[in-house]
């Protein structure tokens, strides 16, 4: 299975700092993906990150708010801007091993709160 | 659109007890299921999966098996250990969709010694 590093893995990020989240694949993936888990909740895909295009926003989540980068194909970076309580979640970033969305794992998460 | 319904929670069961969590679903086409668990403190880990009907996926005595029928995929072990205690998430990844995940709900299990 692949194996995917994230950093920080934990944050205590202050009120209106943006914080830049780092996902380390060991292998190379087309497919990346950025989730939010908000307290107790389960998982929303905030977008989708291919290499060499930009990224495909869900619905309720902007650039502008997250930016997200992706460089090559086994490294993407997530920042999550001008943070607000309301932040503090579990990001998680996953990829798709065998690109045909049957071998999909996860990162440990990134695990902010925001004060 | 593709959607997951899982069983509500919190399940408190003791040790050795027959576990049994609900999953349906709703897509088109052909998707994929899983289940992933998060054990307290930590990120997702995919526990089993199943790639197209009928499938059985089977890992650490859990198993589930992909029913096209009745669009299911429950998840069950035999015989629990406090070990099990965790988050279980079912979802579904559907071609098309470039294969992003839903989720359901989460369903909280603990295990009592």
């Amino acid at each position: 299975s692949a194996v995917i590093s994230q950093k920080p893995s934990r944050d205590i990020c202050q009120r209106g700092t943006s914080l830049t989240i780092q996902c380390q694949v060991d292998s190379q993936v087309t497919m990346m993906f950025w989730y939010r888990q908000q307290p107790g909740q389960s998982l929303t895909l905030i977008a989708t990150a291919n290499q060499g295009s930009e990224a495909t926003y869900e619905s309720g989540f902007v650039i502008d708010k997250f930016p997200i980068s992706r460089p090559n194909l086994t490294f993407s970076t997530l920042t999550v801007s001008n943070m607000s309580p309301e932040d503090s979640s579990i990001y998680l970033c996953s990829v798709d091993q065998g690109g045909l969305g049957n071998t999909i794992y996860f990162g440990e998460g990134s695990w902010l709160t925001v004060v | 659109g593709d959607s997951v319904t899982q069983m509500e929670g919190p399940v408190t069961l003791s040790e050795e007890a027959f576990l049994t969590i609900n999953c349906t679903y709703t897509a088109t086409g052909y998707p994929s299921l899983f289940w992933y668990v998060q054990y307290p403190g930590e990120g997702l880990q995919l526990l089993l999966k199943a790639t197209k009907a009928d499938d059985k996926g089977s890992n650490k005595g859990f198993e589930a098996t992909y029913r096209k029928e009745t669009t299911s995929f429950h998840l069950e072990k035999g015989s629990v250990q406090v070990s099990d205690s965790a988050v279980y998430f079912c979802a579904l990844s559907a071609p098309g969709y470039d294969y992003k995940l839903s989720f359901g709900a989460g369903t909280t299990v603990t295990v009592r010694a």
